[in-house]
């Protein structure tokens, strides 16, 4: 059964305290591997885009790579404005749907 | 630019009314979405629309319906409320055109509750 599985749920860290979210994904025929930005109350904000393994994607503190098995969003020294919850998902095979992951809700202490 | 813009914001609804979700955007995207976002059970995709005149069903599409008249509009509607329907629903959409998949653009969503 294809599926999209984030880790953790939910991560707490003090502020320039780095840490990495996981996203990984059992999909035959990945097409594409996205992260969103999702702030309470409001819709999901996109950040990545990465089509294939080895693929790397940056802006400002955040880093995305993928694997054949999954995905990582790195965060670098976080600030207390990155505090949210990063949804990913995986368009495969044919259409343009996605399945997203739960998300992993991050908040970031001062 | 205002991208995607939905309404109403939210809305409280008696079980057994007809309700309409209403989506635009202005991006010129082929492509467009409905989810519904429920806690413990993230983002399901209830309909799509590759292009204007077509539609297709999603993971969760009963007690749904949605047409596309026309590039822009992608309205909602839920014929008879029921209150498992309650939920916050999104809209998206994408240029589906070009390499791979195209990433989707969110709206801010409608927030239902269905009494």
């Amino acid at each position: 059964e294809d599926q999209v599985t984030q880790s953790p749920e939910a991560l707490r860290l003090q502020e320039g305290e780095s840490s990495s979210l996981n996203c990984s994904y059992t999909v035959s025929g990945l097409r594409g591997l996205f992260w969103y930005r999702q702030d309470p109350g409001k819709g999901p904000e996109f950040l990545f885009t990465l089509y294939s393994a080895g693929e790397e994607k940056e802006k400002e503190r955040l880093k995305a790579t993928l694997t054949k098995k999954e995905s990582f969003l790195h965060i670098t020294a976080p600030k207390p404005e990155d505090s949210a919850t990063y949804l990913c998902a995986v368009g495969y095979n044919a259409g343009n749907m996605l399945t997203f992951g739960g998300g992993t809700r991050l908040m970031v202490k001062p | 630019i205002a991208g995607i813009t939905q309404a109403p914001t939210s809305q409280i609804l008696a079980a057994g009314r007809r309700m309409t979700l209403r989506c635009t955007q202005d991006m010129r995207h082929n492509a467009m979405y409905w989810y519904r976002q429920d806690l413990g059970l993230g983002l399901r995709l209830i309909h799509y629309s590759n292009t204007a005149g077509t539609t297709g069903k999603g993971e969760v599409p009963d007690g749904y319906s949605v047409s596309r008249a026309n590039t822009d509009d992608f309205p909602l509607t839920l014929a008879s409320a029921v209150p498992s329907q309650t939920s916050v629903y999104f809209c998206a959409s994408s240029d589906s055109f070009g390499r791979g998949y195209n990433e989707q653009f969110f709206g801010p969503g409608t927030r239902l509750t269905v009494l």
